[in-house]
């Protein structure tokens, strides 16, 4: 089987730096992927980490461990418009399908 | 490049009633997932094709739900009978084989009443 486990909420204030674990149980892997999504809108990828690391992508970074079935998405310099659902998603080997976590929907205060 | 293209947007409709959600993927992209939103289990696969072959329909709720590719640029989603719990926002989304990244319709919002 597979899971992936993520906090439901996060807050923080505009300006600073937020970080959204994900962790995960899969047969096999082949990748981790953030989407964002707004209230009323469809979900919207984000990135991709295939190998152990940090990747970025202007104000948003996204990391993973392999070692540790570990990755997250890192949102720096807060804006309102960051608001949203994040969602974490990896590719299950052995069940060839892709499968998304809960979601983490981020809070910003002014 | 138009994106991945979903009708109707807004659906209402009756209990006992059939529905029927389209989707027209990204062209050139091979695999194809239908998914269900709702509040309480959040983003549920439905079903995904590659090649316009269903490979996975274990996520399919029970034998009311459907879902066709009849070619590699149009799907449908078919619900019949309806029923009010299948409220929900159904999304249409399209990758690559099997690619992470997915590129998602606008969603089709299904209330039933």
């Amino acid at each position: 089987g597979q899971s992936l486990e993520q906090p439901s909420e996060v807050t923080a204030v505009e300006g600073a730096i937020v970080q959204i674990n994900c962790t995960y149980q899969t047969s096999g892997f082949y990748g981790l992927s953030w989407y964002q999504q707004h209230d009323g809108g469809a979900p919207t990828f984000l990135s991709y980490n295939a190998l152990d690391g940090l990747e970025e992508t202007g104000r948003f970074s996204s990391f993973l461990s392999r070692s540790d079935s570990y990755g997250y998405l890192l949102l720096q310099e807060l804006q309102m418009k960051d608001s949203a659902s994040y969602f974490c998603a990896v590719r299950d080997q052995e069940e060839h399908k892709i499968i998304f976590g809960k979601g983490t929907r981020l809070h910003i205060l002014p | 490049d138009a994106g991945v293209i979903q009708s109707p947007r807004h659906e209402v409709t009756e209990m006992g009633q059939e529905v029927t959600l389209r989707c027209k993927p990204i062209s050139g992209h091979n695999s194809l997932f239908w998914y269900r939103q709702t509040m309480m289990r959040g983003l549920e696969l439905l079903i995904y094709f590659n090649n316009n072959v269903p490979i996975d329909d274990s996520g399919m709720p029970e034998d009311r739900f459907s879902a066709k590719m009849p070619n590699a640029s149009f799907s449908t989603l078919k619900i019949q009978p309806s029923e009010p719990r299948d409220s929900a926002v159904y999304f249409c989304a399209s990758s690559r084989t099997l690619a992470l990244e997915q590129f998602f319709g606008p969603g089709t919002r299904l209330t039933v009443l």
